[in-house]
């Protein structure tokens, strides 16, 4: 079945570094991806997302395009501050598969230090 | 909007003891989505809803738990008999299908839940 894979965390950045967390993902169809975003004692919310190959997803400063050449949806921000301290998550929709199923990797914590 | 609203916020209980938590979604939303999440297993579908009808309880971990969606504005997860392992944060989330916004699932806030 479709799958995701997020890189491992704790990333631990200092506030103005350079933010990649890795994302690719395995799917049978046309899949639409997703960054969520999960801030301490709070639920997900969508920071951004991309519905077809090559398209960029934007949002507060991050971005992630969508590479189907190599499966992959890598979320990036040039420069961090302490408050983008949380849980990322990157996600596949196939409307195809599951309707409106979301398939989460395992998040990434990210630790920013002032 | 006010978003999707998840009661309680925090339950604590003893072993054994019935849990019923709470989930109103997002006015006109048409999907409904629980999930758990906890450090060891991450984020966890349980079961979702598509107008009111589950549509997919294969991720519900035994007969212990049920899920119900009576009408278009509420729902409900049961824990029947609570168990330790069963502590976790629970997320009810919602979504409507459209040309912009299909497959964005709003998050409520989470029920935090803690069995003794």
């Amino acid at each position: 079945g479709d799958s995701v894979t997020q890189m491992e965390g704790p990333v631990t950045l200092s506030e103005e570094a350079f933010l990649t967390i890795n994302c690719t993902y395995t799917a049978t169809g046309y899949p639409s991806l997703f960054w969520y975003v999960q801030y301490p004692g709070e639920g997900l919310q969508l920071l951004l997302k991309a519905t077809k190959a090559d398209d960029k997803g934007s949002n507060k400063g991050f971005e992630a395009t969508y590479r189907k050449e190599t499966t992959s949806f890598h979320l990036e921000k040039g420069s961090v501050q302490v408050s983008d301290s949380a849980v990322y998550f990157c996600a596949l929709s196939d409307t195809m598969e599951y309707g409106n199923k979301l398939v989460f990797g395992a998040g990434t914590i990210l630790r920013v230090k002032s | 909007d006010a978003g999707v609203i998840q009661s309680p916020r925090h339950e604590v209980t003893e072993m054994g003891q019935e849990v019923t938590l709470r989930c109103k979604p997002i006015s006109g939303h048409d999907y409904l989505f629980w999930y758990r999440q906890t450090m060891m297993r991450g984020l966890e579908l349980l079961i979702y809803f598509n107008n009111n009808v589950p549509i997919d309880d294969s991720g519900m971990p035994e007969d212990r738990f049920s899920a119900k969606m009576p009408n278009a504005s509420f729902s409900t997860l049961k824990i029947q008999p609570s168990e330790p392992r069963d502590s976790a944060v629970y997320f009810c989330a919602s979504s409507t299908p459209g040309q912009y916004s299909s497959d964005i699932q709003y998050f409520g806030a989470g029920t935090r839940l803690s069995v003794l």
